[in-house]
């Protein structure tokens, strides 16, 4: 298994541009997460999906946009990039819904917007 | 708002000795608690999870929780130069997941 693999590892997006973050897992978890990370900081949660179909807000969703069409994949678009969106992004996946829920990290994509 | 806090170091032990790291966190109704370890440019990985007061053991590691006092520590013994990284502390209520900003830790050979 590769487990949870994100493209691109790096990327510099010009203010105003747009892209979408890569994320796809192959254990078939059902829950998934994309986690921003600023330098020195912790992780804080931008949006999540219990499943197909299904996806929610989390700490810091503005500026950004998901969807889940299939259980492996996750992308996360950021419309009209701004400076404030310089950070390393990572993908979780997670199979269990309830509180025994140990998450599964991606490698990350650092993203730079100049 | 629930925060998550805990001291960023750095912390500095020599091998062999034993690290203690503290998080304390605001939000009372939180189920579950973990501290992963992240090494720099990585991931994080996972090392130890604990749901109930009380002291949980794996190896070099322990976790210890205290509801009442919303406190989660991580007892690391015969501390190693490969244990040097930052470990995040993070607390989660119906997939709510909050970390803290994490304590850098160094083990001096």
């Amino acid at each position: 298994n590769a487990g949870v693999t994100q493209t691109p590892k790096f990327r510099i997006l010009k203010i105003g541009q747009s892209m979408t973050l890569q994320c796809t897992q192959d254990m078939n978890h059902n829950y998934m997460y994309w986690y921003r990370q600023d330098p020195g900081m912790g992780l804080k949660l931008i949006y999540y999906s219990v499943g197909a179909g299904i996806t929610d807000k989390g700490e810091v969703p503005n500026g950004y946009n998901v969807s889940r069409s299939t259980t492996e994949d996750f992308p996360l678009r950021l419309e009209l990039a701004a400076p404030s969106q310089t950070s390393v992004y990572f993908c979780a996946s997670s199979y269990s819904p309830g509180q025994s829920v140990e998450q599964y990290f991606g490698p990350g994509t650092r993203l730079t917007v100049t | 708002q629930k925060e998550v806090e805990q001291n960023s170091g750095p912390l500095s032990v020599p091998e062999g000795a034993i690290a203690s790291l503290n998080c304390t966190y605001s939000d009372r109704v939180s189920q579950s608690f973990f501290w992963y370890r992240q090494y720099s440019g990585k991931s994080p990985e996972l090392i130890m999870s604990i749901y109930s007061n009380g002291d949980k053991e794996d190896g070099r590691f322990t976790a210890q929780l205290n509801k009442a006092s919303q406190y989660v520590s991580l007892l690391i013994r015969d501390s190693q130069p490969s244990d040097s990284a930052t470990y995040l502390c993070a607390v989660n209520n119906n997939n709510d997941m909050r970390f803290g900003a994490g304590t850098r830790l160094t083990v001096k050979p």
